[in-house]
């Protein structure tokens, strides 16, 4: 346990509207990332941070922001929600010196 | 761009024995962290284990065990005295060092079933 917690866990939302995921992290870890996890493709990197209000574009970003205002928390936000982005969504951590990355709960979102 | 491949999309096995899931990568890097990860019905995304490239030594974590073949790209992982919790999706994952902005490359997954 990596001390990251995600909320929502659930959702459901309409197509059209906001949303926006909370990774928290109590440990202190600068790296922090979200990845989606659809069948057939396992996870893909959507964002990732390496600092405060330092961020940069993963593998599927589009349709896609994010915002790390402190270190504990990288908030992932979905600014109009599409079908396609029905999905089970992971934040993950990566501790220092051991390039290993710990994953969070997950959130699974489902846009109608 | 690195792929990796789980040419096995489900597999079982009996309580008590041993299995061995597949995976290949394809890489040009010399330096590299491979993964294997579970996934139970809890959905929690859980580190089995990790080797890294340069290491000859295959990493085992108690009844976990790689197979690592870096000229052959392969990493599979064996499971010994198969246990009714190790029923989960499992998921390799390459990575290549990048002082933090590394991103995890998964394969599309197994799914392991152990049968009573």
């Amino acid at each position: 346990d990596a001390g990251i917690t995600q909320s929502p866990r659930h959702k459901v939302t309409e197509t059209g509207t906001p949303v926006t995921l909370r990774c928290h992290q109590t440990e202190n870890h600068r790296y922090m990332y979200w990845y989606r996890q659809d069948p057939g493709h396992g996870l893909r990197l959507i964002h990732y941070s390496y600092g405060v209000k330092d961020t940069d574009k993963g593998e599927v970003s589009d349709g896609y922001s994010v915002s790390r205002s402190k270190t504990e928390d990288f908030l992932l936000t979905l600014e109009s929600a599409t079908s396609s982005q029905t999905s089970v969504y992971f934040c993950a951590i990566s501790v220092l010196g051991t390039d290993t990355q710990y994953f969070g709960p997950g959130t699974r979102l489902t846009v109608l | 761009a690195q792929t990796v491949t789980q040419s096995q999309p489900e597999m079982s096995v009996q309580e008590a024995e041993t299995v061995t899931l597949s995976c290949t990568y394809d890489t040009s890097e010399s330096n590299y962290y491979l993964f294997w990860y579970k996934q139970p019905p809890s959905r929690q995304m859980i580190l089995v284990i990790r080797q890294e490239a340069y290491k000859q030594q295959n990493a085992t974590e108690n009844r976990f065990s790689v197979n690592f073949q870096k000229a052959a790209k392969s990493f599979s992982l064996k499971i010994s005295d198969s246990q009714l919790g190790d029923t989960a999706m499992y998921f390799c994952a390459f990575m290549k060092p990048q002082g933090g902005s590394e991103k995890l490359v998964f394969g599309k997954g197994t799914k392991l079933t152990v049968n009573p």
